[in-house]
This record gives structure tokens, C-alpha cells and sequence, in this order.
């Protein structure tokens, strides 16, 4: 079964600084998604980028960029320039390859805090 | 263009009570998927639907169903509710089940006393 782990719980940067999120994920196949989820406290979960596993090339949504090592499984964002209105959990999350339907596996989060 | 809409926001029931709560996908949209977020945890998935059938399904016992409607829209049921069962339920929709992004809803918060 394929998991995806978060192992920081809780994450502070200053505003203007960059900060980086780790996630790691287990799985058996070869070609899969990979996602970062925001959720401010509003509760509504705001996709902020998409990694397509085949793809070397990593993501990258204006502030918003992530390490994908494919080997390693880990799959990394990075936040620059930070913003105020950054604050919010983050989330990792997977999913398999079109024929294993459209199940999302969720981290645990990361509470990320902006300082001004 | 309305994105995902889900209601009601807030719900309070008591164990062993049952519950509807309901689901419309965004604009384009034909698969809805349900997941179950326990406070200070991660979404877990609970199942899909497309073209009115259930898909997929997770590690939720057969106390939850679902359905979905010719329109798209979809419901999740769940009886005789536990207090475990306290948490924001989440639907997410998208276009087929390959590989467009979910789009979520604001989640329905479950209170159960």
C-alpha cells in the first residue's frame, strides 16, 4: 500500500524568507502523481502544484517550486519571497497512475507560520 | 463559474442518528470523490463516483454509502453514527478519474454528542 509521510509537524519562516516542506512516499509503481494541498483555516483545500512522475523536470507555480527525487522518493516544496497569507497546513498527497483510479493519499501536514 | 459547493457547513447529531450530507461538483466536473478529516490529521479517502456507480472505495465500513445523481451531484450517508465519526468531511471533484487535479468544497464539519 502506498503511504505518504510528513515529518515536520510544524514549520515557521519569516516573511520575505524561503522555506522548505519535506515529504517522502512509498510506493511500488512507476507512474503516479504526486500533489501539494493548502488548507488555510477557512478549511478549503487549494491545490498548489502537481508533479506527473515521468516528468524529470520539477513543477514550478510562480513562488511556489518542488524537488521531486524520484529514487529517493521525496518530493519537496519550496516557498519563496513568503507571504502573510502563506500561513496555512500543507499537505502531500499521491496518486496512482490512471488505471488505480482517483484515490488522493494524504501526509499527516505541515502547520507552516509566516512571520512579519 | 461556481466551484465545488457542499452543504450544510456545520452539523450536530448524536450517536446512533444518521446523516445526509450533500455534494455539487464544480462546473464540468464528473467524478466525486469523499474524504473524512479527522482534526490535527490528513484527508482519507472514503469513495468515488462516476457515471452514477461507486469506483473506488477506502477503508470505511459499510456504514457509509453514497450516490450519485444523473446531474453529477452526489450525497454521502452515514448511520448509526459513532462519535469517531466527528470530523470535516471534504468532497473533491474533477473530470474523469485519470489524471486532472481534485478541486475541493469548504467540507461539512460533523459534531457528534
Amino acid at each position: 500500500a502506498q503511504t505518504v509521510t510528513q515529518s515536520q509537524p510544524e514549520m515557521s519562516v519569516q516573511e520575505a524568507e524561503t522555506v522548505t516542506l519535506s515529504c517522502t512516499y512509498d510506493t511500488s509503481e512507476s507512474d503516479y502523481y504526486l500533489f501539494w494541498y493548502k488548507q488555510p483555516p477557512s478549511r478549503q483545500m487549494i491545490l498548489v502544484i502537481r508533479q506527473e512522475a515521468y516528468k524529470q523536470q520539477n513543477a514550478t507555480e510562480n513562488r511556489f517550486s518542488v524537488n521531486f527525487q524520484k529514487a529517493a522518493k521525496s518530493f519537496s516544496l519550496k516557498i519563496s519571497d513568503s507571504q502573510l497569507g502563506d500561513a496555512a497546513m500543507y499537505f502531500c498527497a499521491y496518486r496512482g497512475s490512471y488505471n488505480q483510479g482517483g484515490k488522493l493519499i494524504f501526509g499527516q501536514g505541515t502547520e507552516l507560520s509566516v512571520k512579519p | 463559474d461556481a466551484g465545488v459547493t457542499q452543504s450544510p457547513t456545520h452539523l450536530i447529531k448524536t450517536r446512533g442518528q444518521q446523516v445526509t450530507l450533500r455534494c455539487s461538483p464544480k462546473s464540468g466536473h464528473d467524478t466525486v470523490s469523499w474524504y473524512q478529516q479527522a482534526l490535527g490529521q490528513g484527508p482519507q479517502f472514503i469513495f468515488q463516483y462516476y457515471e452514477e456507480e461507486e469506483r473506488q472505495r477506502g477503508n470505511f465500513p459499510d456504514r457509509f454509502s453514497g450516490h450519485q445523481f444523473p446531474n453529477y451531484s452526489s450525497e454521502l450517508n452515514v448511520n448509526a453514527l459513532l462519535l469517531g465519526d466527528s470530523a470535516l468531511y471534504l468532497c473533491a471533484s474533477s473530470y474523469g478519474q485519470g489524471g486532472q487535479p481534485q478541486h475541493f468544497g469548504d467540507g461539512t464539519r460533523l459534531s457528534i454528542l
